[in-house]
């Protein structure tokens, strides 16, 4: 049991290229989370997906895009990086929100923009 | 408009003594409240919760107090030891929100605390 995991651990980008981080669930979880990490700002949600084919825009959606594959996978692009998409990104995925709250993240994807 | 806040950027401690990080929210409708801890290049873990309904939780040596008056929460870590030493985030849900309950997360900034051996 793998929990969540995201690929690729590391990433360093040119501006205006594009990239897909990963991530993936084996816990059965119906909703999926993407989060970036920025010093002094804690967690900003990015998209979640509350169940399989749904998404949603979180706090911080602009320049990014999410496809959830199916229930297991739930992925997230930049189309077009730039300097201040620099961050830690996180997956996360959690229960029906009737039975808990509780997320569980993966590892973070360190990306940097040049 | 930040609606979780953890102003203490850092917390140091000796080792066997508490450990008190704080939190304060600003949206009445929070009405369920998590603590999470990260450590250096991993995700962040969950540590414990509460409800709103309640004012205290207990799990060994982390207790969660709430005050809605205050819209103030804090997490009591007793004995403080070195593997505690990482960041922590509260977060606070809205549990209902347009009819639906998908667990939306909003963070605090983090505390970094450091127990000293």
């Amino acid at each position: 049991n793998a929990g969540v995991t995201q690929t690729p651990k590391f990433q360093v980008l040119k501006t205006g290229q594009s990239m897909t981080l990963q991530c993936a669930q084996d816990m059965n979880h119906n909703s999926m989370y993407w989060y970036r990490q920025d010093p002094g700002m804690g967690l900003r949600l990015i998209y979640y997906s509350a169940s399989e084919g749904t998404t949603d825009k979180g706090e911080v959606p602009n320049g990014y895009n999410v496809s959830r594959l199916n229930k297991r996978e739930f992925s997230l692009r930049l189309e077009s990086a730039a300097p201040s998409q620099t961050s830690v990104y996180f997956c996360a995925s959690s229960g029906r929100p009737d039975q808990t709250y509780e997320q569980y993240f993966g590892p973070g994807t360190r990306l940097t923009v040049t | 408009d930040q609606q979780v806040k953890q102003n203490s950027p850092s917390l140091s401690v000796q080792e066997g003594r508490i450990s008190i990080l704080n939190c304060d929210y600003t949206n009445s409708m929070f009405d369920y409240f998590l603590w999470y801890k990260k450590y250096p290049a991993e995700g962040p873990t969950f540590l414990i919760s509460i409800s709103s309904i309640k004012d205290k939780n207990e799990d060994g040596r982390f207790t969660v107090f709430l005050n809605k008056s205050a819209k103030h929460l804090s997490l009591h870590i007793v004995p403080s030891q070195p593997g505690d030493s990482a960041v922590y985030f509260c977060a606070a849900i809205l549990s209902f929100a347009g009819g639906t309950s998908y667990g939306k997360l909003t963070f605090g900034q983090g505390t970094i605390l450091t127990v000293h051996p």
